[in-house]
C-alpha cells in the first residue's frame, strides 16, 4: 500500500483567497480524517468521513471551512477568504480497510502546510 | 480541546539514557495511542494500549495505563539520535465519538 498522499504540501496564499488542499487516503480505508495543527501544538481534529459520508465535524469547522469526499476515495478541504488565523498545517489520516478490522490506529499524511499573508 | 497533556513539554537527554513521557487525560476512554511526529512531517503511530491493560511493550517502547488516575506513560529505552522528535498521546473522546484528540505533545531532543 501506498500512505496516504496529500497535495499541495505548501500553500503561501493572500488573505481573502480561497484555497483547496486534496487528500488521497491509503486505498481501501473507509474513514477520512482532517486535522489542523499550529506550531507547538497538537493537531485539531476538523472532521471525519466513513466513505462519503461526512459523519462528524468540530465546531472549529467554521463555514469559511468545506469538506467533501465525493466517491469515497479521496477528498477536498476548501478554505474560502482565508485568514492570517488559518495558517497552519492540515493534516489527512486514514484508517479501517473494508472488512478488517478497526484497530484505531491512524494513518497521517505528511501535511499541507498554509501561510496565509 | 484536548483530551490529553503530556509531561513534560520539552525533554533533554544524551544518547544512551532513557526518555520517560507522561500523559493525562480527561474523559473515560477504550484505549490511549501514543504518536510520533519529526520535525514538519506528519504523525506516525507506536502503539496503541486498551483500557483493560496496564503495560504494553513494542521494541524499545514501553507503555503504561493506570485508569483511576488516568494517565499514561511513554518510555524509550536506550534513546538514540534518531527518537528526536515530538511524542503525542491520543483517545477518542467519548463514547460513540469518531474524534481521535491528541495532547500538546512532548518535543523530545536525544543529543548524540
Amino acid at each position: 500500500d501506498t500512505g496516504v498522499s496529500q497535495d499541495p504540501r505548501h500553500k503561501i496564499t493572500k488573505r481573502g483567497q480561497n484555497v483547496t488542499f486534496r487528500c488521497d487516503p491509503i486505498s481501501e480505508h473507509n474513514r477520512l480524517y482532517w486535522y489542523r495543527q499550529t506550531l507547538g501544538q497538537g493537531p485539531e481534529f476538523l472532521t471525519y468521513f466513513q466513505n462519503e459520508a461526512q459523519l462528524e465535524k468540530s465546531r472549529l469547522l467554521s463555514d469559511r471551512f468545506s469538506a467533501e469526499r465525493p466517491k469515497g476515495s479521496f477528498s477536498t478541504l476548501e478554505i474560502q477568504r482565508t485568514e492570517q488565523g488559518d495558517s497552519a498545517m492540515y493534516l489527512c489520516a486514514s484508517s479501517v480497510k473494508v472488512g478488517q478490522a478497526n484497530t484505531g490506529e491512524l494513518f497521517f499524511g505528511e501535511g499541507s502546510r498554509l501561510t496565509v499573508l | 480541546s484536548q483530551q490529553g497533556e503530556e509531561d513534560p513539554q520539552a525533554l533533554s537527554i544524551q544518547e544512551g539514557e532513557n526518555a520517560t513521557m507522561n500523559c493525562s487525560y480527561k474523559t473515560s476512554i477504550n484505549n490511549l495511542q501514543w504518536y510520533r511526529q519529526n520535525s514538519g512531517r506528519g504523525l506516525v503511530h507506536l502503539i496503541l494500549i486498551r483500557s483493560n491493560e496496564r503495560e504494553k511493550h513494542s521494541g524499545r517502547l514501553r507503555v503504561t495505563l493506570d485508569t483511576s488516575k488516568k494517565s499514561s506513560s511513554l518510555l524509550i529505552t536506550a534513546s538514540r539520535a534518531a527518537d528526536t522528535a515530538s511524542y503525542f498521546c491520543a483517545s477518542y473522546s467519548g463514547a460513540g465519538s469518531y474524534q481521535l484528540t491528541f495532547g500538546k505533545g512532548t518535543k523530545l531532543s536525544v543529543i548524540p
